[in-house]
């Protein structure tokens, strides 16, 4: 089955700073890619996602970029804030969303 | 309110012992699914189910058992609880059909003793 590779494991910035995390896939045929949030105590929740036919994607501080053919997309967050600390979990699907496969996490620290 | 209920969030049992974590959702989605969540290993998928009678194995299956019997409703049994299946387990749902977006419960936490 699909296999998700997510780095880094632990990620510490400082309060301003951009933040990218960084997610590889091995299966090519995979044509959607969620990145959900999960704050401390509290549900994984959808931030962004892309599928297949886009590049890049954009939401107010928060990118996604995929390169199809070196099988990998990363999260950038600009402009970070302590409030954006949280675990973040890239995901990968062949089947638009059905049986999502989970990276195993960033832990991401924003300092003031 | 849109949600997906989870029952209980909560339990410590002993192994052995048959129990059912309960998952309904009211949003007329035709998918859903059960991970479970370890510390170092993210998110894996135990079942999932993409409509009314129709499950599939995940990457976790052994030692669980789910049924679809309702389109709100997806339990996922234990019949014979470990201590390896002490856990965080999230259910989830979305409309399917390429929707994407997974809606997930707030959790149960299983302890097995």
């Amino acid at each position: 089955g699909e296999n998700v590779e997510q780095h880094p494991s632990t990620l510490s910035v400082q309060e301003g700073d951009s933040a990218v995390i960084k997610c590889t896939y091995s299966d090519s045929a995979s044509n959607y890619f969620p990145w959900y949030k999960q704050e401390l105590g509290k549900r994984p929740q959808l931030i962004i996602d892309i599928r297949s036919n886009v590049g890049e994607k954009k939401d107010q501080r928060i990118a996604v970029t995929l390169n199809k053919t070196a099988k990998h997309f990363s999260l950038h967050i600009t402009e970070t804030q302590p409030e954006d600390s949280a675990v973040y979990f890239c995901a990968a699907s062949m089947n638009s969303g059905y049986a999502l496969n989970f990276g195993k996490g960033t832990s991401l620290l924003v300092t003031p | 309110e849109a949600q997906v209920t989870q029952n209980p969030r909560y339990l410590i049992t002993v192994t052995g012992k048959k129990l059912t974590v309960t998952c309904s959702q009211n949003m007329n989605h035709e998918y859903m699914s059960w991970y479970r969540q370890d510390p170092g290993l993210g998110l894996r998928q135990i079942y999932y189910s993409m409509n009314v009678e129709v499950t599939d194995k995940g990457d976790v299956p052994e030692g669980y058992k789910v049924s679809r019997k309702e389109k709100r409703n997806f339990p996922l049994i234990l019949e014979s609880p470990s201590p390896n299946q002490t856990s965080l387990y999230f259910c989830a749902s979305s409309f399917g059909r390429g929707s994407g977006e997974l809606f997930f419960g707030e959790g149960s936490r299983l302890t097995v003793l």
